[in-house]
């Protein structure tokens, strides 16, 4: 079974500028969240979706960060425009049930905005 | 909302015993997980309390007290290749329905 994969793993972008993160879940996995670490701290919820629908994103820094998840499967999150606090590394995880505390995480998307 | 507190820093040899404890505080509680990131890695589960005690996965053993709002997480025979970060995260219900916060971290240095 192939585990979560996130797309790219590094990007390096200018201030301003938009970047989109994808992120394919572990098939039949309903449940989707993204969480972001900033500088070694903690792991910090951004949202959650439940197949398409978005269940909790009060974890969505500002207005800046939109994520979608179009039929359920994969999602992408967008930052329009980056700014300079906004680096840190996005992690992508999936579980089977809504009430799952065991998820399955990806690798990773290393952002780094200059 | 949710808040959890772990120490930053823990520092053993290998073939040791350490305890990383957790704290928390939150408005509904369904169970304290624990995962295990190596530098550049993806979170990884390690074990899951739901109810009070003390759960064994081989050297790792969790232990819950719902009523002190606690946690640990022991490993034993410490090994070079356990330096990592560990976090606790409690599973709980927040304003949007059941929701997962993760702790701070505690990084795990294992010296030889």
């Amino acid at each position: 079974e192939a585990g979560v994969t996130q797309f790219p793993s590094h990007s390096v972008i200018e201030k301003g500028q938009t970047v989109t993160l994808r992120c394919d879940p572990i098939s039949g996995h309903d449940n989707l969240y993204w969480y972001r670490r900033v500088m070694g701290k903690e792991i910090k919820f951004l949202l959650h979706f439940v197949k398409e629908s978005k269940q909790d994103e009060s974890g969505m820094p500002n207005n800046r960060f939109l994520a979608e998840r179009t039929g359920g499967t994969y999602s992408t999150l967008k930052v329009q425009p980056a700014e300079l606090e906004d680096s840190g590394v996005y992690f992508c995880a999936s579980s089977q049930s809504f009430s799952a505390y065991e998820q399955y995480f990806g690798p990773g998307t290393r952002l780094t905005v200059t | 909302g949710q808040s959890l507190e772990q120490p930053s820093e823990v520092t053993a040899v290998e073939g040791a015993i350490v305890q990383i404890n957790c704290t928390y505080q939150t408005s509904g509680f369904y169970g304290l997980s624990w995962y295990q990131q190596h530098d550049g890695g993806a979170p990884t589960f390690l074990s899951y309390n739901a109810l009070d005690g003390l759960e064994e996965t081989g050297r790792f053993s969790s232990f819950l007290s719902r009523s002190d709002s606690y946690g640990y997480l022991l490993l034993q025979e410490l090994q070079m290749k356990d330096s990592a970060s560990y976090f606790c995260a409690v599973s709980g219900f927040g304003n949007y329905g059941q929701n997962f916060v993760f702790g701070p971290g505690t990084r795990l240095s294992v010296l030889p």
